[in-house]
């Protein structure tokens, strides 16, 4: 069973939809990062959050470290949201472990 | 600021030849990561340094794989000899080394090993 498990592998949405991308993960830490990976592009971090919630723009993210679990939402999708999304929470104070991404389309 | 700064950013080679991945970090950062990314298993850690020193290097695949951080604006990936299940995007990392920091990454070195 993996450390990280993202949910779903893949979404294709209108434009306009909101969206959720789910995240849980058996190990203990310290944070977690939100990942976005554009095709054929470089990494960015969305957000590093270690308790309750963030917001930034359109983007919400939220975690609940009792159950392991954080959510990523996207209100109002544009088809430029189209990307990968990496759920990579962090163990201790440096290490990554990475989700296998969540593939999201938004259709105009 | 520049950000995180990868070279090449594509390398094409045939098998057996020595390649060599270069990342200069963001100034002020003290921790640097390198990461593979393929298809099959996703982004992985290879390995990550604190003020230059190697923390971490259980990711490293095998004795190919070698990391060095001369110093703190500076750091290579060789793969020595390279084979082909080496091609990859190799990604490099910097932060503020602090748990309440976050990783800026470099846009990557696509690998190809013929």
């Amino acid at each position: 069973k993996n450390e990280v498990e993202q949910s779903p592998q893949n979404l294709t949405a209108q434009e306009g939809e909101f969206i959720t991308i789910n995240c849980s993960y058996s190990v203990g830490i310290s944070a977690l990062h939100w990942l976005q990976q554009h095709p054929g592009g470089g990494i960015v971090s969305l957000f590093m959050l270690s308790s309750g919630k963030k917001k930034h723009g359109r983007l919400i993210a939220t975690i609940n470290i009792q159950e392991k679990h954080s959510s990523l939402h996207i209100t109002a999708s544009h088809p430029r949201d189209s990307a990968v999304y990496i759920c990579a929470p962090k163990q201790g104070a440096q290490k990554l472990v990475f989700g296998q991404g969540t593939r999201l389309t938004i259709n105009p | 600021d520049a950000g995180v700064i990868q070279s090449p950013r594509h390398e094409v080679t045939e098998m057996g030849q020595e390649v060599t991945l270069r990342c200069k970090p963001i100034s002020g950062h003290n921790s640097l990561f390198w990461y593979r990314q393929t298809m099959m298993r996703g982004l992985e850690l290879l390995i990550y340094f604190n003020n230059n020193v190697p923390i971490d290097d259980s990711g490293m695949p095998e004795d190919r794989f070698s990391a060095k951080m001369p110093n703190a604006s500076f750091s290579t990936l060789k793969i020595q000899p390279s084979e082909p299940r080496d091609s990859a995007v190799y990604f490099c990392a910097s932060g503020g080394g602090s748990s309440n920091q976050p990783q800026h990454f470099g846009d990557g070195t696509r690998l190809s090993i013929l």
